[in-house]
């Protein structure tokens, strides 16, 4: 399967811990984002990358949230001190520039839970 | 900043009837994305609509875009029970940008 896939897909955690999201894109997209998706509402944005440079931060995105593409392939969501605001779904997708729009192809997501 | 809406938000339709989904965006933008999801799961690309006018068809699902006024349809042409899921539309401010979704419209058939 060469779909952008996501590690891990559920974790659960207790307020005030440190949690890791990996996402993997297709492998010929350059352009990589996050958005997190909460119960009931579309997903928003919180960063996205061209190859390794990090282009866009959302305002949603506060500074216990940090992310990167470290060489331009997989990335990496951490989230410091987890709060219980912070359970929602978080979406990694991925894209590449063909023309005059770009697709974005969604990976399964990882479910966080913050206790 | 970019606003997306949707109506109705949850629609509940019997099998065989038609039904459309609108979606009104507040910015200028030639292109609009429309996007299913399933519960639990996540989101499967259905249309890319690049221009005034443009109008894509998969199946009992046809979407069209009015740029003009801002607007896309998703029209439903006697639904099924599969068709049952949220739809959700989305913007960008230009090619390979964040996407701004709308709220998101729950699609339910029912026998």
């Amino acid at each position: 399967d060469t779909g952008v896939s996501q590690d891990p897909r559920h974790k659960i955690t207790k307020r005030g811990q440190n949690v890791t999201f990996r996402c993997d894109p297709i492998s010929e997209h350059n352009r990589l984002y996050w958005y997190r998706q909460t119960l009931g509402q579309g997903p928003e944005f919180l960063t996205y990358f061209q190859n390794e440079a990090q282009l866009e931060k959302s305002r949603l995105l506060s500074d216990r949230f940090s992310a990167e593409r470290p060489k331009g392939s997989f990335s990496t969501l951490e989230i410091q001190r987890t709060e219980q605001g912070d359970s929602a779904m978080y979406l990694c997708a991925s894209s590449s520039r063909t023309g005059v729009a770009e697709t974005q192809y969604f990976g399964p997501g990882t479910r966080l839970l913050v206790l | 900043e970019l606003k997306v809406e949707q109506n109705p938000l949850f629609l509940s339709m019997q099998e065989g009837k038609n039904y459309t989904i609108y979606c009104n965006y507040s910015t200028t933008s030639d292109r609009l994305y429309w996007y299913r999801q399933d519960p639990g799961k996540s989101l499967e690309s259905l249309f890319v609509l690049l221009s005034n006018g443009a109008v894509k068809q998969e199946g009992r699902l046809m979407a069209s875009l009015d740029t003009k006024a801002r607007l896309s349809t998703l029209h439903i042409t006697a639904a099924v029970h599969d068709l049952s899921a949220t739809y959700f539309c989305a913007v960008d401010r230009s090619s390979g940008d964040k996407l701004t979704f709308g709220t998101g419209t729950r699609l339910a058939v029912r026998p």
